[in-house]
């Protein structure tokens, strides 16, 4: 199975400011198709998760434009440009190329 | 609007059994593969188990392979998640989720508990 790790499992951070974090796969997530299936996920206190990436640096619909991802092959980020309030909860990296379908451990974010 | 409604958690004995449905409305639920995830108590996300549109395709979690059946009745709109031989382990909130590769849209989850 795919191996998802993600750093640092925990993110205190300061409202405005930015905030990153990282996630690595144990196998390249290079589908045959030349789409890499990285997906980053949100789950607010109380909520259903709520994706917010999809295809490395896709926004969903309705993401505020201070989410940002990137990377390739193993190694992947998710950007918060400047942190507010409602940005408080667990983020979530998921492999969608390979079976079975694999999360990172997740990474709380509060507010210091 | 996409809406997803799982249903069917509960209280139930290790080595007992259970049928999770969900409930899909708002999209041409026969053009979409699903996938059930879950997430025990104060832990992350585990994904459970595949089908593809058409049923032809499924897969499984190793934890649940053998003990769960995922299935789906594309006439009446409903994703459906047998579970037998539930172990204290299974304990979770279960989601249905859209997509090959799980999408945007979830479901707001049911509570499975397993205790005797």
């Amino acid at each position: 199975d795919v191996v998802m790790t993600q750093s640092p499992l925990s993110l205190p951070v300061t409202l405005g400011q930015p905030a990153s974090i990282s996630c690595r796969s144990s196998q390249s997530l290079v589908y045959s198709d030349g789409n890499t299936y990285l997906n980053w996920f949100q789950q607010r206190p109380g909520q259903s998760p709520r994706r917010l990436i999809y295809k490395v640096s896709n926004r969903d619909s309705g993401v505020p434009d201070r989410f940002s991802g990137s990377g390739s092959g193993t190694d992947f980020t998710l950007k918060i440009s400047r942190v507010e309030a409602e940005d408080v909860g667990v983020y979530y990296c998921m492999q969608g190329t390979h079976w079975p379908r694999t999360f990172g451990p997740g990474t709380k974010v509060d507010i210091k | 609007e996409v809406q997803l409604v799982e249903s069917g958690g509960g209280l139930v004995q290790p080595g007992g059994s259970l049928r999770l449905s969900c409930a899909a409305s708002g999209f041409t639920f026969s053009s979409y593969s699903m996938n059930w995830v879950r997430q025990a108590p104060g832990k992350g996300l585990e994904w459970v188990s595949y089908i593809s549109s058409s049923s032809s395709t499924i897969y499984y979690a190793d934890s649940v392979k053998g003990r769960f059946t995922i299935s789906r009745d594309n006439a009446k709109n409903s994703l459906y998640l047998q579970m037998n031989s539930l172990r204290a382990e299974d304990t979770a909130v279960y989601y249905c989720a859209r997509g090959r590769v799980v999408e945007g849209y979830w479901g707001q989850g049911t509570l499975v508990t397993v205790s005797s």
